[in-house]
């Protein structure tokens, strides 16, 4: 089945230590997107990719970094610099060019330091 | 500067009653599409309605119907004969050159 995947579901660090977190696509899509979401708030933008090799800092980047080698992955990295990375995660994707494609959603990753 | 609005954080209603959620946008474009999505408790988000910029008619599909007033930058959501399985956090969201969404209103159905 196409969709998007995530993982892991949940995921905990130690300070101090940089995780990476993992979003596929079978969509087909160019465009890719990671948010934050803290509890009892909307999503942030962290980063987004409209396409293979190029991708743009959202809101929040700054502690964040990502990479897109190939169309079918957007991993993100939860750098030691981020300063108080406990949310939950969530990796989007959708067609590229026109605004009006909706994206999809995985089912994302809930990320605590310990 | 927030992009979208969503007036209101947490609704309640009794099962059967409507249920109208608002949302507010800004933006400099004059493409661009709006969005509603639902926040189950599982956390995955789903994808509801979408309107664009060029489109002001109002539509129903089945118990969900919207209003979008483009002078007013305004694009409100109903759930009408509201369900238990309605109950979720809803996210109104506007895509210009890039998916920025509200914060989200809360949305809890009583049997």
């Amino acid at each position: 089945d196409g969709g998007i995947t995530q993982s892991p579901k949940y995921l905990f660090r130690k300070e101090g230590q940089n995780v990476t977190l993992s979003c596929e696509q079978n969509l087909n899509h160019d465009a890719m997107y990671w948010y934050r979401q803290d509890p009892g708030q909307g999503l942030r933008l962290i980063y987004y990719s409209q396409i293979v090799n190029d991708f743009q800092k959202g809101d929040i980047a700054e502690g964040y970094s990502v990479s897109r080698e190939k169309k079918e992955s957007f991993p993100l990295t939860v750098t030691s610099a981020q300063k108080n990375p406990t949310a939950f995660y969530l990796c989007a994707s959708s067609r590229a060019g026109p605004r009006g494609t909706e994206a999809f959603f995985g089912q994302g990753t809930r990320l605590t330091v310990v | 500067a927030q992009k979208v609005t969503q007036a209101q954080t947490e609704i309640s209603v009794v099962e059967k009653e409507d249920v109208t959620l608002d949302c507010v946008y800004e933006t400099r474009d004059t493409t661009y599409y709006l969005f509603w999505y639902k926040q189950p408790p599982s956390g995955e988000l789903v994808f509801l309605i979408r309107r664009n910029s060029f489109d002001e008619q109002n539509e129903i599909s089945g118990r969900y119907s919207w209003n979008f007033q483009k002078s007013t930058s305004s694009f409100n959501f109903t759930i009408t004969a509201s369900q238990v399985v309605d109950s979720a956090v809803y996210f109104c969201a506007l895509f210009d050159y890039k998916l920025s969404f509200g914060a989200g209103t809360t949305v809890t159905v009583r049997a």
